[in-house]
């Protein structure tokens, strides 16, 4: 079945450092990518979103990349602060445009700024 | 403010009983989504829903049922045939129409057997 596989399950980098989150989806067919930020004891908010006709999009300090030929994209968050300690997901859908827009998600990385 | 709203934020359950957890939203959008959340496992969806009174299986459906009689709710039932229920569990919607794809939660609710 549909599979999205998340490296690294936990990431701490000092603060200013960049971190990078990699994810590698098993259906090619799917056209949409987006990342989401899981604070403690609250649901996952969207952070960015990509779609399979592009390769890169950036939005201040966070950033995405997509690799559809190894079907593999990444999250990439520079000058990290203390708060950007969360849980992030990946996720993938093959319908985007469509009805709904079931997504598949990653297990996660808990990333730690340290001050 | 547009939101999802869950209810309630925690929940206790016996052995043997049904409960049902809420999910409201009023965002207009067409369609939600249950998922359930455990360490180290991500998120997985449970069941969905396009429109009122149609909805489909998700890949954990089993022990599960929902309802959809109003475009604003989208109730889950954990029967008592869910033998681990004890999870986070997150009500989401999205709206294609308003061309608006990465869903919006809710904060989600906390189940515990007791």
């Amino acid at each position: 079945g549909e599979n999205v596989e998340q490296h690294p399950s936990t990431l701490s980098v000092q603060e200013g450092d960049s971190a990078v989150i990699k994810c590698t989806y098993s259906d090619s067919a799917s056209n949409y990518f987006p990342w989401y930020k899981q604070e403690l004891g609250k649901g996952p908010q969207l952070i960015i979103d990509i779609r399979s006709n592009v390769g890169e999009k950036k939005d201040q300090r966070i950033a995405v990349t997509l690799n559809k030929t190894a079907k593999h994209f990444s999250l990439h968050i520079t000058e990290t602060q203390p708060e950007d300690s969360a849980v992030y997901f990946c996720a993938a859908s093959r319908d985007y445009g469509g009805a709904t827009n079931k997504l598949i998600f990653g297990t996660g990385t808990l990333l730690a700024v340290q001050p | 403010d547009g939101g999802i709203t869950q209810s309630p934020k925690y929940l206790f359950r016996k052995e043997g009983q049904n409960v049902t957890l809420s999910c409201e939203q009023n965002l207009n959008h067409d369609a939600m989504y249950w998922y359930r959340q455990d360490p180290g496992q991500g998120l997985r969806l449970i069941y969905y829903s396009q429109i009122v009174n149609d909805f489909q299986k998700g890949d954990i459906a089993e022990g599960y049922s929902v309802s959809r009689e109003k475009k604003e709710s989208f109730p889950l039932t954990v029967t008592s045939a869910q033998k681990n229920p004890t999870a986070f569990y997150l009500c989401a919607s999205s709206s294609p129409t308003q061309r608006s794809y990465g869903y919006t939660f809710g904060s989600g609710t906390r189940l515990t057997v007791v």
